[in-house]
């Protein structure tokens, strides 16, 4: 089975601090994702990388950055929180060829108060 | 503008009340179109994938079909356990990851 897991299950963070999500994978994906999930907005697109030290643009990539060293993990980090940056954090991975269906984490809660 | 567009929203139905949910997409070039559950507070699990016109895939009481303008799960016979927000996601040509539509939550009554 394929398995994703992320560092936290919830989070809660003040303004202004440093925050860093992490993502492992366990079944050699090339590809893996960050997404944000809103109510009424459905899962947007953070970031995703196709390789190691390979990363590209989603939807949404204002305030975010992303770090991939090494093949099975993924890290999301928030240079200066901000209380809009307040959702659930889904990590997702797939094999090579965006086609692929992709598998999810189990998501971190992140408030910032 | 919408891309995916899953309705309704919302659905409650009876236990054994079979129905169905809607996602429509507008984009051009379609790749794939992919089909998720989420139960709350859980990352979304994969269901199916279609990749062109008139395919259909089953899985328990779940079907899936695909036209050119939209997709449809259909829900035979539901029960409780079936409860949960269902996503479509769709990739196409020129954009690199999955765009995803806002769901429906369905809810399935004893």
């Amino acid at each position: 089975d394929v398995k994703v897991t992320q560092s936290s299950r919830y989070l809660v963070k003040r303004t202004g601090e440093k925050v860093f999500l992490e993502c492992v994978q366990d079944m050699d994906h090339e590809n893996m994702f960050w997404y944000r999930q809103d109510p009424g907005l459905g899962l947007r697109l953070i970031y995703f990388s196709y390789d190691v030290k390979m990363k590209e643009k989603g939807d949404i990539p204002e305030g975010y950055s992303v770090s991939r060293e090494k093949k099975e993990r993924f890290s999301l980090i928030l240079e200066s929180a901000s209380t809009n940056q307040t959702s659930m954090y889904l990590c997702a991975s797939s094999t090579a060829g965006v086609q692929r269906e992709q598998y999810f984490g189990p998501g971190t809660r992140l408030t910032v108060t | 503008e919408d891309q995916v567009t899953q309705s309704p929203e919302a659905l409650r139905l009876q236990e054994g009340e079979s129905s169905s949910l809607n996602c429509s997409y507008t984009v051009s070039g379609l790749r794939g179109l992919f089909w998720y559950r989420q139960d709350p507070g859980k990352g979304p699990e994969f269901l199916f994938t279609l990749y062109s016109a008139g395919e259909e895939k089953e899985k328990e009481r779940l079907k899936a079909t695909l036209t050119k303008k939209e997709s449809f799960l259909h829900i035979t016979a539901p029960k409780p356990e079936d409860s949960a927000t269902y996503l479509c996601a769709v990739h196409y040509t020129g954009r690199r990851a999955l765009t995803f539509g806002s769901g429906t939550r369905l809810q399935v009554q004893p």
